[in-house]
């Protein structure tokens, strides 16, 4: 099945820093999300993209859609200590406008030291 | 609500015992997702709802694992005979389509624990 590569499993950053990670996949998707994970919580949705080559910015947060489609990357600018937590990258492969069926990396664990 | 709630929020079964495990989407939201999440794995789509219809069950893992949303509104996910493998955060979420891309709001999850 369709698999999204997310490295490495675990990052330690200095707060201020900035850190970029990346996704890939071995198969093309029509849209791509990012989300973060805390302990004990659901993924919440940080950035969507819907076209290749996208670039779109929330804040700190800056992502980009490849344009071969099948790979994005996130940055994350000015690291702060609520960054801490489990980023996942997910793509969706049918466009149904619903988000039917979502692939999910495994996810980054960022630390952040003060 | 204000979210998708989930309940309960930990279950601790039995192998061989039948679960059932709740998820209250956000009024008015008619997609409903159960995904299922591995420790230390992203999430895996099990089953997809519009309204009350299972459109896609594709994800689900064997015949021991059931959904349903009758009145399309609160779903559960059932399964029966659980097993080891089954141990993991059984994450709900819903979403209200929207052109052009459309948010699903996930819930806290239930974790279920086979021993």
């Amino acid at each position: 099945g369709q698999q999204l590569n997310q490295s490495p499993q675990s990052m330690f950053i200095q707060e201020g820093e900035d850190v970029s990670m990346n996704c890939t996949s071995s198969s093309i998707f029509n849209t791509w999300l990012w989300y973060k994970q805390d302990p004990g919580e659901g993924p919440v949705l940080l950035i969507a993209l819907y076209k290749a080559g996208e670039l779109t910015s929330n804040g700190r947060l800056t992502a980009q859609f490849g344009i071969t489609r099948k790979d994005s990357f996130l940055n994350i600018s000015a690291s702060i200590p609520s960054d801490v937590g489990i980023y996942f990258c997910a793509g969706e492969d049918t466009y149904t406008g619903a988000n039917s069926k979502l692939t999910f990396g495994k996810g980054i664990t960022l630390s952040v030291r003060p | 609500g204000a979210g998708v709630s989930q309940s309960p929020r930990y279950k601790v079964a039995k192998r061989g015992q039948d679960v059932a495990l709740r998820c209250d989407p956000i009024s008015g939201h008619v997609s409903l997702f159960w995904y299922q999440q591995a420790l230390g794995q992203g999430p895996e789509f099990l089953t997809y709802f519009q309204n009350e219809a299972q459109l896609d069950k594709s994800g689900l893992p064997s015949d021991r694992f059931f959904a349903e949303r009758p009145e399309g509104s609160v779903s559960t996910l059932k399964i029966q005979r659980t097993q080891q493998e089954d141990s993991a955060v059984y994450l709900c979420a819903s979403s209200a389509p929207q052109l052009p891309y459309t948010e699903a709001f996930f819930g806290q999850g239930t974790r279920l624990t086979v021993v």
